[in-house]
């Protein structure tokens, strides 16, 4: 069946740190991919997507490009803020009914000034 | 537009006890999921359910626990004689349009905690 794989956590950086989390995918046909962002005590906000092979998803300084040939979406970010800090999740939707989201085991990072 | 509203944030609920979690969908947002986030571990999927409809119940477990989505009001993820092993936060999506490529948009959570 189809899956998601992250890097296991925690990760610590320094801000201003290049940040790489990186995700593996296996799935039939083409499914859509996401990154979503957990702050502590909170609800899960999307953070970027792409929906087709060679798309790059971006938003707030992250980026992650759908890589079809090594079935990857690592999340990457030049220059980290102790505001990222949060749990970072990668999921893909499933293309049966309903898109259902299949979600990595989270990857947690933590920035220090 | 308000977000994705869920209460309470969050229940404790003694073993035996019943647990009702509601979830208002986005304003315009037909379809509803469930996902369950036990302790250290990611998200998995319950339910999907669309307005009186349950669509795929494949991640639910097949007792104690069922959900709707009725014509008017909240949809409800029922959970009947709680065990311990359901303590969990567990949150509810909704989207405009059921696709693969369509973004689910989350709400803040309910908490269980079983005594």
């Amino acid at each position: 069946g189809n899956s998601v794989t992250q890097m296991e956590g925690p990760v610590t950086l320094s801000e201003e740190a290049f940040l790489t989390i990186n995700c593996t995918y296996t799935a039939t046909g083409y499914p859509s991919l996401f990154w979503y962002v957990q702050y502590p005590g909170e609800g899960l906000q999307l953070l970027l997507k792409a929906t087709k092979a060679d798309d790059k998803g971006s938003n707030k300084g992250f980026e992650a490009t759908y890589r079809k040939e090594t079935t990857s979406f690592h999340l990457e970010k030049g220059s980290v803020q102790v505001s990222d800090s949060a749990v970072y999740f990668c999921a893909l939707s499933d293309q049966g009914q309903g898109g259902k989201l299949i979600f990595g085991q989270g990857t947690e990072l933590s920035v220090k000034p | 537009n308000a977000g994705v509203m869920q209460n309470p944030r969050h229940l404790v609920r003694r073993r035996g006890q019943e647990a009702r979690l509601r979830c208002s969908p986005m304003k315009g947002h037909s379809h509803v999921y469930w996902y369950r986030q036990l302790p250290e571990e990611g998200l998995k999927f319950m339910v999907y359910l669309q307005k009186e409809n349950i669509i795929d119940e494949s991640g639910m477990p097949k007792e104690r626990f069922s959900a709707e989505f009725p014509k008017e009001g909240p949809s409800i993820l029922r959970i009947q004689q709680v065990v311990r092993g359901d303590s969990a936060a567990y949150f509810c999506a909704s989207s405009p349009q059921a696709t693969s490529s369509e973004t689910q948009y989350f709400g803040p959570g309910t908490r269980l905690l079983v005594l």
